[in-house]
């Protein structure tokens, strides 16, 4: 089942935050954050596994309600350079594959 | 650079002619994922490898698409009689099972297949 993303798109000025969710309706066992410029490939941003667990890059910080199934993606203080389509990949315990999100695009305005 | 390649990076075909796409993983890892990514979606995963073998491929996937993996080291993706609707931008990704990294998937710049 594909997660759902919201919301769908997210226009920002420079030094604003933002928060992006991703819901499942299936049980989860970990959540993968990608960010997509237009016409490159999607970079790994961060893993959060089952267990509620938050992590941080930069500031660019997720965490993971295992009860709700839901995933939040949270940057503080948005740069130019955040700017850029968000996808979360969940992954279903016992599989190793991943399901991807349509995506949040974001939009950072100086 | 020691990332995942792909080739080539643009593909233009007609209709009903056969197309292959190859991967180069990163050399170490074990996992080997083809996705195909259409505008406004996220990838949506084909199939997958750990080493030679093909643990498994996606329901939707059509039987004119095959993909190989024969020394568990590069592989490659063949479209047989291609559709219109095949389209797509193809991407590749690797990753190392039960490493540190916890199944980090690295992609690859990808194909972009335009069928006419």
């Amino acid at each position: 089942q594909q997660p759902v993303q919201s919301p769908q798109a997210v226009i920002l000025r420079e030094g604003e935050d933002a928060v992006i969710n991703c819901s499942s309706s299936k049980a989860l066992y970990s959540v993968h954050w990608y960010r997509q410029k237009h016409g490159e490939a999607p970079v790994f941003l961060m893993i959060l596994l089952k267990g509620g667990e938050q992590k941080g890059h930069e500031k660019i910080s997720a965490s993971f309600n295992e009860k709700k199934q839901q995933s939040s993606l949270y940057l503080t203080a948005s740069q130019l350079s955040y700017s850029g389509t968000y996808f979360c990949g969940t992954e279903i315990a016992g599989y190793s594959t991943l399901t991807f999100g349509k995506g949040t695009m974001l939009l950072v305005s100086p | 650079d020691t990332g995942v390649s792909q080739d080539p990076r643009h593909k233009i075909t007609k209709r009903g002619q056969n197309v292959t796409f190859r991967c180069d993983p990163i050399s170490e890892h074990n996992r080997l994922y083809w996705y195909r990514q259409t505008l406004g979606q996220g990838p949506e995963f084909l199939t997958y490898f750990q080493n030679e073998a093909q643990l498994e491929k996606s329901r939707l996937l059509s039987d004119r698409f095959s993909a190989e993996r024969p020394k568990g080291s590069f592989s490659t993706l063949e479209i047989q009689r291609t559709e219109q609707g095949d389209s797509a931008m193809y991407l590749c990704a690797s990753s190392l099972a039960g490493g540190r990294d916890r199944d980090r998937q690295y992609f690859g710049p990808g194909t972009r297949l335009t069928v006419l």
